[in-house]
């Protein structure tokens, strides 16, 4: 398995602006992946975490509004910019321990409050 | 892309019943297909998947179905407790890309 730390847990953040979430795993990984969850709905994939490179987004998502940085194998960023009450959700980071079984490990989550 | 739809929405069930939840997916070239147990304020965390050379799969409580001619699969669990309450989602993937079904909320009542 694989241990995933997100900080911070939740935030409380004025409409407007920035915040950035950290994602940290106790061993290097190849694939990491930031997800989003709106209150009482399913998991949505925003990106891809590429290291070394700029993260692939998925349809609805653009590096503007959700940059993301992937300096290593066992750290990514993910910056909700311009933050409006619609981002309002829990943002959960990803990662695939073990290439061969592909299962997928959740951080605990960042829930972000936009007033 | 893929679609995964997922059925029924809310699931009440008695203590000791089995529950059964259904899913959908669209891409015939996904081969990998977790199930994924949220508690309230929790992560989600893996509790069974299938790949898509096995039609079945059993750990304990918990039997997860294949059947690739009509990309469907499901979710069997059987002598429900109360702490099987939670939201359930099911997930296809080819890759390491995987989306996720709306969720199913299990309550099992005692």
């Amino acid at each position: 398995s694989a241990v995933i730390s997100q900080k911070p847990s939740r935030d409380i953040c004025q409409r407007g602006t920035s915040l950035t979430i950290q994602c940290q795993v106790d061993s290097q990984v190849t694939m990491m992946f930031w997800y989003r969850q709106q209150p009482g709905q399913s998991l949505t994939l925003i990106a891809t975490a590429n290291q070394g490179s700029e993260a692939t987004y998925e349809s609805g998502f653009v590096i503007d509004k959700f940059p993301i940085s992937r300096p290593n194998l066992t750290f990514s960023t993910l910056t909700v910019s311009n933050m409006s009450p619609e981002d309002s959700s829990i943002y959960l980071c990803s990662v695939v321990a073990h290439f061969n079984t592909g299962e997928l490990f959740f951080g605990e989550g960042s829930r972000l409050t936009v007033l | 892309g893929e679609n995964v739809e997922q059925h029924p929405s809310t699931l009440s069930v008695q203590e000791g019943d089995s529950a059964v939840i259904k899913c959908t997916y669209s891409d015939s070239a996904s081969n990998y297909f977790p199930w994924y147990k949220q508690e309230l304020g929790k992560r989600p965390q893996l509790i069974i998947d299938i790949r898509s050379n096995v039609g079945e799969k059993k750990d304990q409580r918990i039997a997860v179905t294949l059947n690739k001619t009509a990309k469907h699969f499901s979710l069997h669990i059987t002598e429900t407790q109360p702490e099987d309450s939670a939201v359930y989602f099911c997930a296809a993937s080819s890759g390491n890309k995987l989306v996720f079904g709306a969720g199913t909320i299990l309550r099992v009542k005692s």
